[in-house]
């Protein structure tokens, strides 16, 4: 079965540059969600979209932003990157903001580096 | 807010042995609750979930029951496998206050099982 598909994988970027992540939800899913993890952290919500509008927003900076676009598809944009901002950000997927199917499916995650 | 407590690791088993993993939570609406697993260096894996009372949500041999009275979904296992060494999350996501369907982790449990 398809899953959901990050990219890249792994990024290492110097302080103050910017990056783009990648996410591509699961066939059919039209709600996308964003999470960072911190080295021994446990997962924190970021941001989420449901039929390419914002349906929720968690502890995301102001640095950041992100977008869905028409193929649902997302993309997690990161600028004037800081060291505090190495982490795991995992992009998860669902079918239905509101619906009854509530899980969430995650993708393995981009490792980013901030040197 | 909606917060999810979990027991602190690592925890340490023999193969073979009985596994319990307790998991709080507190929330103002009625959540649903999940348990995911993260192995060393992927992503996060939906193990199991339960979206009401008295539910038990089971996959792989683990178990899990939706308490609404104690506010708890403890997991459980019958007999661990080395491979089951890994991280677990128990989690919650609470749509019936408007908040969206944004999951809230607890701080994980690292288990690790020795022949």
């Amino acid at each position: 079965a398809a899953g959901v598909i990050q990219s890249p994988r792994h990024l290492i970027k110097e302080k103050r540059e910017t990056a783009t992540l990648k996410c591509y939800p699961i066939p059919r899913h039209d709600t996308v969600y964003w999470y960072q993890q911190g080295p021994g952290q446990d997962p924190q919500f970021l941001i989420s979209f449901y039929e390419k509008m914002q349906s929720d927003k968690g502890s995301i900076p102001d640095r950041f932003s992100a977008q869905q676009f028409s193929d649902y598809h997302s993309e997690l944009n990161m600028s004037s990157l800081e060291l505090g901002d190495s982490a795991l950000y995992f992009c998860a997927s669902s079918l239905g903001f509101a619906g009854v199917t509530d899980t969430q499916y995650f993708g393995p995650g981009t490792r980013l580096t901030v040197l | 807010g909606d917060s999810v407590t979990q027991m602190e690791g690592p925890v340490t088993l023999s193969e073979e042995a009985f596994l319990t993993i307790n998991c709080t939570y507190t929330a103002t609406g009625y959540p649903s609750l999940f348990w995911y697993v993260q192995y060393p260096g992927e992503g996060l894996q939906l193990l199991l979930k339960a979206t009401k009372a008295d539910d038990k949500g089971s996959n792989k041999g683990f178990e899990a029951t939706y308490r609404k009275e104690t506010t708890s979904f403890h997991l459980e296992k019958g007999s661990v496998q080395v491979s089951d060494s890994a991280v677990y999350f128990c989690a919650l996501s609470d749509r019936t206050t408007g908040g969206g369907n944004k999951l809230t982790f607890g701080t994980g449990t690292q288990l690790k099982v020795e022949l």
